[in-house]
């Protein structure tokens, strides 16, 4: 079974500039998730996405953060424009529902670097 | 939902087990135990969950405590390999839909 799949795996950009990562799911997986992970600190929930609807954006910085996930599969997140804060590896996980009994799988991560 | 509370480091021999305690005291009725590790530079791996029973798998085995206050998640046999940041998190089982982690157990095999 294939994985959660993540791209690009590194980025750099400067300050001010606009970035995009694309998440796809393990097939078949309704609920999907994006997290911020700051070096030294578990991940931290951005957004959540059962099929193609919000669940949980409450800590999505809305600002300058948004993410959609059209059709129900794919999804992408986007930084515009970007801060030095926002230096992080971004994670998509994908889980079969929203349900607590299900385990979520965690995708490699891409690791920005805003400079 | 409850928040956890780990120690921020532990050490462990090759070849020992390796118990790794979570306190979880203000846990619900209804939310499972969650354990996740991290390998440096990787995702998150999940590991193993439970609501009330102990549970094994090929990997661990989840022992909670008879009030579910805490829990240990034992690695029965450690491996270099082993050496990963661990998460113990829990989640509504069913209608919630939050996932918090916190800083996790660095845990070090040493030969």
């Amino acid at each position: 079974e294939a994985g959660v799949a993540q791209s690009p795996r590194y980025k750099i950009i400067e300050k001010r500039q606009s970035v995009a990562f694309w998440c796809n799911p393990i097939s078949g997986h309704a609920t999907l998730y994006w997290y911020q992970q700051i070096l030294g600190q578990g991940p931290k929930l951005l957004i959540q996405f059962q099929n193609n609807g919000v669940v949980d954006d409450s800590q999505l910085p809305k600002d300058r953060f948004s993410a959609e996930r059209l059709k129900g599969v794919d999804s992408t997140l986007k930084i515009q424009p970007a801060k030095l804060e926002d230096s992080a590896v971004y994670l998509c996980a994908s889980s079969l529902g929203l349900a607590g009994v299900y385990e979520q799988y965690f995708g490699p991560g891409t690791r920005l670097t805003v400079t | 939902d409850a928040k956890t509370t780990q120690p921020t480091s532990m050490d462990c021999a090759e070849g020992r087990a390796a118990n790794l305690p979570c306190n979880h005291s203000t846990i619900s009725g209804n939310e499972y135990v969650y354990w996740y590790r991290q390998i440096h530079s990787q995702g998150p791996q999940y590991i193993i969950h439970g609501l009330k029973n102990n549970e094994t798998n090929e990997m661990a085995s989840l022992i909670i405590t008879e009030d579910r206050k805490s829990s240990t998640l034992i690695l029965p046999h450690a491996t270099l390999r082993d050496t990963a940041v661990y998460y113990c998190i829990v989640r509504v089982g069913t209608g919630g839909f939050k996932t918090i982690f916190g800083a996790g157990t660095r845990l070090f095999v040493k030969a």
